[in-house]
Protein backbone atom coordinates (compact mmCIF):
# COMPACT_ATOMS: atom_id res chain seq x y z
CA UNK A 1 0.00 0.00 0.00
CA UNK A 2 0.87 3.70 0.12
CA UNK A 3 3.63 4.96 2.66
CA UNK A 4 5.03 8.05 3.26
CA UNK A 5 8.30 8.66 5.41
CA UNK A 6 9.74 11.61 7.19
CA UNK A 7 12.36 11.65 9.78
CA UNK A 8 11.01 12.85 12.83
CA UNK A 9 12.47 16.58 14.53
CA UNK A 10 14.64 18.48 12.98
CA UNK A 11 16.39 21.20 14.90
CA UNK A 12 18.13 24.67 13.49
CA UNK A 13 18.82 28.42 14.67
CA UNK A 14 16.87 31.16 13.52
CA UNK A 15 17.89 32.49 9.89
CA UNK A 16 19.22 29.57 8.88
CA UNK A 17 17.75 27.51 6.51
CA UNK A 18 15.53 24.54 7.35
CA UNK A 19 14.92 20.97 4.92
CA UNK A 20 12.49 18.54 5.48
CA UNK A 21 12.44 15.13 3.54
CA UNK A 22 9.87 12.83 2.73
CA UNK A 23 9.79 9.55 0.52
CA UNK A 24 6.71 8.55 -0.86
CA UNK A 25 5.27 5.39 -2.21
CA UNK A 26 2.91 5.86 -5.05
CA UNK A 27 3.67 7.83 -8.10
CA UNK A 28 0.54 7.96 -9.48
CA UNK A 29 -0.27 10.81 -6.88
CA UNK A 30 -0.87 13.73 -9.21
CA UNK A 31 0.12 16.25 -6.31
CA UNK A 32 2.08 15.80 -3.42
CA UNK A 33 1.48 18.31 -0.50
CA UNK A 34 2.89 20.18 2.53
CA UNK A 35 1.10 20.67 5.46
CA UNK A 36 2.07 22.11 8.59
CA UNK A 37 0.57 21.80 12.22
CA UNK A 38 1.36 24.76 14.75
CA UNK A 39 0.74 23.72 18.86
CA UNK A 40 -3.33 23.34 19.31
CA UNK A 41 -4.51 23.29 16.02
CA UNK A 42 -5.70 21.51 13.17
CA UNK A 43 -3.37 21.03 10.17
CA UNK A 44 -3.17 23.95 7.27
CA UNK A 45 -1.86 23.29 3.46
CA UNK A 46 1.47 24.90 3.15
CA UNK A 47 1.97 24.52 -0.23
CA UNK A 48 1.87 21.58 -3.01
CA UNK A 49 3.30 20.85 -6.13
CA UNK A 50 2.27 19.26 -9.24
CA UNK A 51 3.54 15.76 -9.82
CA UNK A 52 5.19 17.00 -13.44
CA UNK A 53 7.01 19.55 -11.92
CA UNK A 54 10.53 19.84 -10.36
CA UNK A 55 10.21 22.67 -8.35
CA UNK A 56 7.83 25.41 -7.00
CA UNK A 57 8.98 28.31 -5.24
CA UNK A 58 6.73 30.35 -2.73
CA UNK A 59 8.50 33.31 -0.83
CA UNK A 60 10.67 31.45 1.74
CA UNK A 61 9.30 28.08 0.73
CA UNK A 62 11.39 25.90 -2.07
CA UNK A 63 9.62 22.40 -2.66
CA UNK A 64 11.88 20.34 -4.99
CA UNK A 65 10.35 16.92 -6.42
CA UNK A 66 12.99 13.95 -7.69
CA UNK A 67 9.70 11.86 -9.37
CA UNK A 68 12.65 8.94 -10.30
CA UNK A 69 13.63 8.91 -6.69
CA UNK A 70 10.46 9.72 -5.21
CA UNK A 71 11.81 12.24 -2.81
CA UNK A 72 9.74 15.33 -2.05
CA UNK A 73 11.63 18.48 0.19
CA UNK A 74 10.75 21.42 2.04
CA UNK A 75 13.43 24.18 2.05
CA UNK A 76 12.19 27.12 4.64
CA UNK A 77 14.25 30.48 3.91
CA UNK A 78 15.65 32.40 6.93
CA UNK A 79 13.70 30.19 9.51
CA UNK A 80 11.71 32.44 12.04
CA UNK A 81 10.65 31.09 15.40
CA UNK A 82 7.11 31.51 13.92
CA UNK A 83 8.04 28.51 12.00
CA UNK A 84 8.11 25.79 14.95
CA UNK A 85 5.49 23.68 14.05
CA UNK A 86 5.37 19.88 12.60
CA UNK A 87 5.14 19.74 9.33
CA UNK A 88 3.46 16.71 6.80
CA UNK A 89 3.85 15.86 3.46
CA UNK A 90 1.07 13.91 1.76
CA UNK A 91 0.10 12.13 -1.13
CA UNK A 92 -2.58 10.75 -2.89
CA UNK A 93 -4.13 7.16 -2.08
CA UNK A 94 -4.31 5.04 -5.20
CA UNK A 95 -7.92 5.97 -5.87
CA UNK A 96 -7.28 9.16 -5.33
CA UNK A 97 -10.37 9.44 -2.75
CA UNK A 98 -8.22 10.77 0.20
CA UNK A 99 -4.65 12.25 1.62
CA UNK A 100 -2.02 9.42 2.89
CA UNK A 101 0.11 11.56 5.45
CA UNK A 102 3.62 11.07 6.67
CA UNK A 103 4.19 11.03 10.79
CA UNK A 104 4.97 14.90 10.79
CA UNK A 105 8.65 16.40 11.15
CA UNK A 106 8.91 18.81 14.28
CA UNK A 107 10.74 21.73 13.30
CA UNK A 108 12.23 23.82 16.42
CA UNK A 109 13.88 26.97 16.04
CA UNK A 110 15.52 28.52 18.57
CA UNK A 111 16.96 31.96 18.85
CA UNK B 1 -12.44 31.01 4.80
CA UNK B 2 -13.80 27.55 5.25
CA UNK B 3 -14.13 27.17 8.37
CA UNK B 4 -14.35 23.02 10.02
CA UNK B 5 -16.07 23.06 13.93
CA UNK B 6 -15.18 20.21 16.29
CA UNK B 7 -17.53 20.81 18.56
CA UNK B 8 -15.18 19.62 21.79
CA UNK B 9 -11.35 20.12 22.10
CA UNK B 10 -11.24 18.00 25.05
CA UNK B 11 -13.13 14.87 25.69
CA UNK B 12 -12.84 12.65 29.01
CA UNK B 13 -14.89 9.85 28.66
CA UNK B 14 -14.72 6.27 30.63
CA UNK B 15 -14.26 2.76 28.87
CA UNK B 16 -17.73 1.31 27.31
CA UNK B 17 -18.98 4.68 27.02
CA UNK B 18 -20.93 5.14 23.69
CA UNK B 19 -18.65 8.56 22.08
CA UNK B 20 -20.23 10.94 19.37
CA UNK B 21 -17.60 13.27 18.24
CA UNK B 22 -18.96 16.19 16.12
CA UNK B 23 -18.10 18.20 12.77
CA UNK B 24 -19.55 20.90 10.95
CA UNK B 25 -17.90 22.64 7.61
CA UNK B 26 -19.36 25.51 6.21
CA UNK B 27 -18.41 25.42 2.34
CA UNK B 28 -20.71 23.19 1.03
CA UNK B 29 -17.77 20.46 0.68
CA UNK B 30 -18.98 16.81 -0.59
CA UNK B 31 -16.05 15.53 0.81
CA UNK B 32 -15.25 14.66 4.63
CA UNK B 33 -12.94 12.73 6.88
CA UNK B 34 -11.87 11.51 10.35
CA UNK B 35 -8.23 11.44 10.83
CA UNK B 36 -6.75 10.16 14.76
CA UNK B 37 -3.55 11.34 15.23
CA UNK B 38 -1.01 9.70 17.88
CA UNK B 39 2.57 10.72 18.68
CA UNK B 40 4.71 8.73 16.17
CA UNK B 41 2.25 7.21 14.15
CA UNK B 42 0.67 10.42 11.89
CA UNK B 43 -2.41 11.14 10.93
CA UNK B 44 -4.59 7.66 10.29
CA UNK B 45 -7.59 8.09 8.27
CA UNK B 46 -10.41 6.39 10.13
CA UNK B 47 -13.35 6.99 7.54
CA UNK B 48 -14.71 9.57 5.01
CA UNK B 49 -17.66 10.13 2.94
CA UNK B 50 -18.03 11.34 -0.18
CA UNK B 51 -22.08 12.36 -0.51
CA UNK B 52 -24.63 12.64 2.25
CA UNK B 53 -25.46 8.98 3.38
CA UNK B 54 -22.45 7.36 1.79
CA UNK B 55 -19.22 6.18 3.76
CA UNK B 56 -16.09 4.47 2.86
CA UNK B 57 -13.26 2.66 5.85
CA UNK B 58 -10.16 4.27 5.71
CA UNK B 59 -7.07 2.34 7.19
CA UNK B 60 -8.15 1.86 10.57
CA UNK B 61 -12.15 1.90 10.69
CA UNK B 62 -12.36 -1.11 13.40
CA UNK B 63 -14.31 0.50 16.45
CA UNK B 64 -15.33 3.07 14.97
CA UNK B 65 -18.52 4.15 13.10
CA UNK B 66 -19.44 7.62 10.87
CA UNK B 67 -22.72 9.25 9.92
CA UNK B 68 -23.61 11.77 7.26
CA UNK B 69 -27.04 13.03 7.23
CA UNK B 70 -26.68 16.10 6.10
CA UNK B 71 -24.26 17.41 3.84
CA UNK B 72 -22.25 19.93 6.43
CA UNK B 73 -21.91 17.26 9.17
CA UNK B 74 -20.34 14.27 10.13
CA UNK B 75 -20.37 12.33 12.83
CA UNK B 76 -17.34 9.84 14.63
CA UNK B 77 -18.92 7.42 16.54
CA UNK B 78 -17.14 4.99 19.27
CA UNK B 79 -19.53 2.48 20.23
CA UNK B 80 -18.02 1.70 23.01
CA UNK B 81 -14.78 3.17 23.81
CA UNK B 82 -11.65 1.65 25.21
CA UNK B 83 -8.49 2.82 26.37
CA UNK B 84 -6.57 2.34 22.79
CA UNK B 85 -9.05 4.77 21.63
CA UNK B 86 -7.56 8.00 23.46
CA UNK B 87 -6.32 10.15 20.65
CA UNK B 88 -6.62 13.07 19.18
CA UNK B 89 -9.39 13.36 16.48
CA UNK B 90 -9.01 15.56 13.18
CA UNK B 91 -11.98 16.37 10.80
CA UNK B 92 -11.53 17.14 7.53
CA UNK B 93 -13.52 18.58 4.41
CA UNK B 94 -12.41 19.14 0.60
CA UNK B 95 -14.56 20.19 -2.11
CA UNK B 96 -14.21 17.56 -4.24
CA UNK B 97 -12.18 14.33 -4.57
CA UNK B 98 -9.28 15.01 -1.93
CA UNK B 99 -6.62 13.77 -3.80
CA UNK B 100 -5.86 17.15 -6.31
CA UNK B 101 -8.03 19.49 -3.43
CA UNK B 102 -7.08 20.41 -0.31
CA UNK B 103 -8.64 19.40 2.65
CA UNK B 104 -9.40 21.81 5.45
CA UNK B 105 -9.02 20.52 8.96
CA UNK B 106 -10.91 21.10 12.08
CA UNK B 107 -8.43 22.24 15.42
CA UNK B 108 -9.08 18.64 16.66
CA UNK B 109 -10.52 16.64 20.16
CA UNK B 110 -7.99 15.53 22.58
CA UNK B 111 -10.27 12.77 23.58
CA UNK B 112 -9.12 10.57 26.81
CA UNK B 113 -10.98 7.18 27.73
CA UNK B 114 -10.38 6.29 31.41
Amino acid sequence: GEDVEQSLFLSVREGDSSVINCTYTDSSSTYLYWYKQEPGAGLQLLTYIFSNMDMKQDQRLTVLLNKKDKHLSLRIADTQTGDSAIYFCAESNQAGTALIFGKGTTLSVSS
Amino acid sequence: DVKVTQSSRYLVKRTGEKVFLECVQDMDHENMFWYRQDPGLGLRLIYFSYDVKMKEKGDIPEGYSVSREKKERFSLILESASTNQTSMYLCASSLFGAGNEKLFFGSGTQLSVL
